[in-house]
């Protein structure tokens, strides 16, 4: 069974632009989480996407969202990029039937904002 | 909110020594700990959990414990290897599925030769 895919694995943008990231989880899993992960401050929790709608939320502004389709697979997207927002972008997906259940990660976004 | 807290945030440990991690939680509904292992350029991988039913698990080097009165859980790597080298995570949940999972700030392991 494949794992859970993140593309494009490296990014640089310039603050004020846009940028969108993808994850596609494995296959028969329902649950999308997002986490940005930069030295020091571990996993900050984003949001995650069950069955196309956002069922939990992190405290991150608002220029951070996200969406699922159909098939489970997901974007986030980050407006208005902010020297800050540089970091390692993670995916987990879960069956997302229980809090109990493993999450399996992806190998990361790295986002460099110059 | 919920919070988990991990210690130390850098352990350098001889190969062949045992090293230990923990962690504190706040919520005391959290039933569900698992520990992620992180390797350079991947994303965190499942290694162990453990359930608020059970107080100790181990799996051949690799052993976790659970006091839930005190609220807190700690991974044992024993016989360490170059290759235990890594960033480890702790966390914790609860069983319902519309909660999310509170991991801590990881730990760095450095294995010296």
């Amino acid at each position: 069974k494949a794992g859970v895919t993140q593309t494009p694995r490296y990014l640089i943008k310039t603050r004020g632009q846009q940028v969108t990231l993808s994850c596609s989880p494995i296959s028969g899993h329902r649950s999308v989480s997002w986490y940005q992960q930069t030295p020091g401050q571990g996993l900050q929790f984003l949001f995650e996407y069950f069955s196309e709608t956002q069922r939990n939320k992190g405290n991150f502004p608002g220029r951070f969202s996200g969406r699922q389709f159909s098939n489970s697979r997901s974007e986030m997207n980050v407006s208005t990029l902010e020297l800050g927002d540089s970091a390692l972008y993670l995916c987990a997906s879960s069956l997302g039937s229980s809090g109990q259940e493993t999450q399996y990660f992806g190998p990361g976004t790295r986002l460099l904002v110059l | 909110g919920e919070n988990v807290e991990q210690h130390p945030s850098t352990l350098s440990v001889q190969e062949g020594d045992s090293a230990v991690i923990k962690c504190t939680y706040s919520d005391s509904a959290s039933n569900y700990f698992p520990w992620y292992k992180q390797e350079l350029g991947k994303g965190p991988q499942l290694i162990i959990d453990i359930r608020s039913n059970v107080g100790e698990k181990k799996d051949q080097r690799i052993a976790v414990t659970l006091n839930k009165t005190a609220k807190h859980f700690s991974l044992h790597i024993t016989e360490t290897q170059p290759e235990d080298s890594a960033v480890y995570f702790c966390a914790a949940s609860r069983t319902n599925r519309d909660d999310k999972i509170i991991f801590g700030k990881g730990t760095r392991l450095h294995i010296l030769p």
